[in-house]
């Protein structure tokens, strides 16, 4: 079973705030990183694939960085609206998905 | 288009009893996983298949939990002697690629399953 850890496990941010959170996981044999985001009631929503030690990728306001080396992804969100409220799954991949807990983030307008 | 649909949305169930929940996956994709994922916890695969082959990779160690595909885009998975250990949120998912870990998995909405 791979180990991947989220932290911290639900975090609460003012409206217009920044935030960051963080995915670790087995940096031996890495394939793939993959953040979902989950909205309660609603399918998972993939939001980036990371292959590459040192990616770094964006949407939106929404950006993850890749450390491959130390076992690592940041999820950073920028300007955090209400609409950004839910929860962040990072996923360790091989053929299947190992998810960590998920941070959930609440915004507060 | 469509994506990843799942049914029943929310399921309860007594303990002892069978379960059978539905997955429709997206046209032409190949692979399709089952996921369980509880409150709090991450989540575990639980089967996966890849094209027409039904390859039922059940990693519980009891066996209760199986799945089958009688078309591409459809799969049941069963879960025999539901136990209260049972109840969490099982997610469909389904991929174009076979074993290639980089490729998206595309989700259902999830079934809440409750066993009392």
């Amino acid at each position: 079973i791979l180990n991947v850890e989220q932290s911290p496990q639900s975090l609460h941010v003012q409206e217009g705030d920044s935030t960051n959170f963080t995915c670790s996981f087995p940096s031996s044999n890495f394939y793939a990183l993959h953040w979902y985001r989950w909205e309660t009631a609603k399918s998972p929503e993939a939001l980036f694939v990371m292959t590459l030690n040192g990616d770094e990728k964006k949407k939106g306001r929404i950006s993850a960085t890749l450390n491959t080396k130390e076992g690592y992804s940041y999820l950073y969100i920028k300007g955090s609206q209400p609409e950004d409220s839910a929860t962040y799954l990072c996923a360790f991949s091989d053929y299947k998905l190992s998810f960590g807990a998920g941070t959930t983030v609440t915004v507060r307008a | 288009g469509a994506g990843v649909s799942q049914s029943p949305r929310y399921k309860v169930a007594k303990r002892g009893r069978d379960v059978a929940l539905r997955c429709d996956s997206i046209s032409g994709h190949v692979t399709l996983y089952w996921y369980r994922q509880t409150l709090g916890q991450g989540s575990e695969v639980l089967t996966y298949s890849q094209s027409d082959a039904q390859r039922d990779k059940s990693g519980r160690p009891s066996g209760r939990f199986s799945a089958e595909r009688p078309e591409r885009s459809v799969s049941t998975l069963k879960i025999q002697r539901t136990e209260q250990g049972d109840s969490a949120v099982y997610l469909c998912a389904s991929s174009l690629a076979v074993g290639t870990s980089s490729y998206t998995q595309y989700f259902g909405p999830g079934t809440r399953l409750t066993v009392l």
